[in-house]
């Protein structure tokens, strides 16, 4: 199946410093992709919708000023977590689909990060 | 919110016995899809169902779709240890590619 790269897989950064995370789809065009965030033994929260040469697409609730999204290319998308806190502490994980065939979504391995 | 339930919230079983997760959903929906994910890592797709379809097979995978009481259910036959993970399903609907996800089972297969 397609494959999605995501890195890092884990960080640990100082309160107030930003952290950049980066998604790739390795073997297809994504002009979708999707952040999502994981707390321990819960469920994938989206957080915003990124679309390749525009805008991301924010869910309710979560801080676009905060969590800047840039899809420059078919292949790459990144999250930055700006001005970190503690309670940005949580799994990111990010998701791509196959603009061709648009159905299955596939993800990347997820990001740990710990602000401390 | 939007996401769905999936019961139960854990389930223990042993090699060898089949294991069955339901998941229940609150809108109309273009297909269900079912994704497994081990510990810290992400997400791996397993099979999907579209709205006009009711049962489907993939290995040792069945999932069925009953749209009118809005809910799936995911069995696993001849459960293995290595199928031990979080399993969730996924919802989507309308034309914008989003996934709903709901809260997830966590699976224990035991040797």
């Amino acid at each position: 199946g397609a494959v999605v790269s995501q890195h890092p897989s884990w960080v640990i950064c100082k309160s107030g410093t930003s952290v950049k995370i980066e998604c790739r789809s390795l073997d297809f065009q994504a002009t979708t992709m999707f952040w999502y965030r994981q707390f321990p033994k819960q469920s994938l929260m989206l957080m915003a919708t990124s679309n390749e040469g525009s805008k991301a697409t924010y869910e309710q609730g979560v801080e676009k000023d905060k969590f800047l999204i840039n899809h420059a290319s078919l292949t790459l998308s990144t999250l930055t977590v700006t001005s970190a806190h503690p309670e940005d502490s949580s799994f990111y994980i990010c998701s791509a689909r196959d603009a061709t065939t648009r159905t299955e979504a596939f993800f990347g391995q997820g990001t740990r990060l710990t602000v401390v | 919110s939007q996401q769905g339930e999936e019961d139960p919230q854990a389930l223990s079983i042993q090699e060898g016995e089949n294991a069955t997760m339901n998941c229940s959903y609150k809108t109309s929906i273009n297909n269900l899809q079912w994704y497994r994910q081990n510990s810290g890592r992400g997400l791996v797709h397993l099979i999907l169902i579209r709205s006009n379809e009711r049962e489907k097979h993939s290995g040792r995978l069945r999932v069925t779709l009953d749209t009118s009481k809005k809910s799936s259910s995911l069995l696993i036959t001849a459960s293995r240890a290595a199928d031990t993970a979080s399993y969730f399903c996924a919802t989507e609907s309308g034309g914008g590619n989003k996934l709903t996800f709901g809260t997830g089972t966590q699976l224990k297969v035991e040797l």
